[in-house]
């Protein structure tokens, strides 16, 4: 089966400048999940959709952080305006169950801000 | 109580050794321990998992030891190869009471075989 989908790889941009992410979840799975990981650290959850609603954005920093799942499939996540402390990984997962410990990984976007 | 602890932060070992992580907690509701693999420029993949109930866990040359008593789990790579070289990311899901469910994630040990 085909993995959990993201784009882009890479982003650099400027600070206070906004940028999107986009991913595409494991067909099937009704869970998503938004993780911030800055280099040297785990994973850090941002936001949990189950299906197209949001089931937990409590660490979401929600004056410049905005996302949404579109039809309970894709989902997009949104940094505007961005600041130097956003460079990290993002990585999107997605799992059969809601907030299941297996939980399938995509690559990532590594976002450099300058 | 949301933390979970992992150490030591980076670990070198000879191919054909022993790799162990370890990790520690506090909240004694988490439910399910996983241990996740990263390779660079990668996502996280599941490796194994344990419930507290159960003191081990074998998958090949993968062991997860637990002892729920001092809150402590840790993981084994017997045999280790260079192609064990990643990240080795300890977790553990908070059955949360009045919301959903989460994954906490430790910080990381970074685990080089060499030749």
């Amino acid at each position: 089966e085909a993995g959990v989908a993201q784009s882009p790889r890479y982003k650099i941009i400027e600070k206070r400048q906004s940028v999107a992410f986009w991913c595409n979840p494991i067909s099937g799975h009704a869970t998503l999940y938004w993780y911030q990981q800055i280099l040297g650290q785990g994973p850090k959850l941002l936001i949990q959709f189950q299906n197209n609603g949001v089931v937990d954005d409590s660490q979401l920093p929600k004056d410049r952080f905005s996302a949404e799942r579109l039809k309970g499939v894709d989902s997009t996540l949104k940094i505007q305006p961005a600041k130097l402390e956003d460079s990290a990984v993002y990585l999107c997962a997605s799992s059969l169950l809601v907030a299941s410990y297996e939980q399938y990984f995509g690559p990532g976007t590594r976002l450099t801000v300058t | 109580q949301q933390q979970v602890k992992q150490s030591p932060q980076s670990l070198i070992v000879q191919k054909g050794g022993i790799s162990i992580i370890n990790c520690a907690y506090e909240n004694t509701a988490f439910d399910y321990f996983p241990w996740y693999q990263q390779f660079p420029g990668k996502g996280p993949a599941l490796l194994i998992a344990i419930r507290p109930d159960v003191s081990e866990k074998k998958e090949g040359r993968f062991t997860i030891s637990f002892n729920k008593s001092a809150k402590q789990f840790s993981l084994h790579i017997m045999d280790s190869q260079p192609g064990d070289s990643a990240t080795y990311f300890c977790a553990a899901r908070d059955p949360m009471k009045t919301s959903y469910d989460k994954v906490i994630f430790g910080p990381g040990t970074s685990l080089s075989v060499i030749p």
